[in-house]
């Protein structure tokens, strides 16, 4: 079935390390999207790409990075640098890049992260 | 800052009633969007309805769209226990961004 796979379902991480969730999609979408839950709130935008090798930061990039080597995988490290990571993530993507958003969004599972 | 801003933020009804959930946002948009999201897992899309669309149904769905009120709501009629969730609006302030509320939680008591 087509889809979108986030590993892992849950992470535990030390303070001062980083720690890189997967996001791969088989939908052959163009764009993905990283989004950011904390409990009881809406989704913020982390980063998004429209198409391989090229991103941009969304509103809360700082402490994040990521890559975009292949269509199909978006993966997202969150840095040291990030200082309250304990969160939900969410990874999406849809069809198409051009013109405005039209479409939907096709979510992950999530990833659950939690900083000891 | 979030564009959609959801109303109320937490509802509870009994089975068999509807729910209705609004939802305002800021800027001008070309479309706006409902998802659902059980505990702990990801969105799912419910809905778009467009910025020259008043209404729109999809099954036990109604969505309405005022464009000069900035609003939109979200109605599901005769709710079941399995439609309790949380419901976001999503809108598109800028062309490849698509924007969340902060959500509804609806609570559907057999």
């Amino acid at each position: 079935d087509g889809g979108i796979t986030q590993s892992p379902k849950y992470l535990f991480r030390k303070e001062g390390q980083n720690v890189t969730l997967s996001c791969e999609q088989n939908l052959n979408h163009d764009a993905m999207y990283w989004y950011r839950q904390d409990p009881g709130q809406g989704l913020r935008l982390i980063y998004y790409s429209q198409i391989v090798n090229d991103f941009q930061k969304g509103d809360i990039a700082e402490g994040y990075s990521v890559s975009r080597e292949k269509k199909e995988s978006f993966p997202l490290t969150v840095t040291s640098a990030q200082k309250n990571p304990t969160a939900f993530y969410l990874c999406a993507s849809r069809p198409g890049t051009r013109g405005f958003f039209t479409g939907e969004l096709f979510f992950g599972e999530g990833s659950r992260l939690t900083v000891l | 800052s979030q564009q959609g801003e959801e109303d109320p933020q937490a509802l509870s009804i009994q089975e068999g009633e509807n729910a209705t959930m609004n939802c305002s946002y800021k800027t001008s948009i070309n479309n706006l969007q409902w998802y659902r999201q059980n505990s702990g897992r990801g969105l799912v899309h419910l809905i778009l309805i467009r910025s020259n669309e008043r209404e729109k149904h999809s099954g036990r769905l109604r969505v309405t769209l005022d464009t000069s009120k900035k609003s939109s709501s979200l109605l599901i009629t005769a709710s079941r226990a399995a439609d309790t969730a949380s419901y976001f609006c999503a809108t598109v302030p800028s062309g490849s961004r698509l924007t969340f509320g902060e959500g509804t939680q609806l609570t559907v008591n057999p």
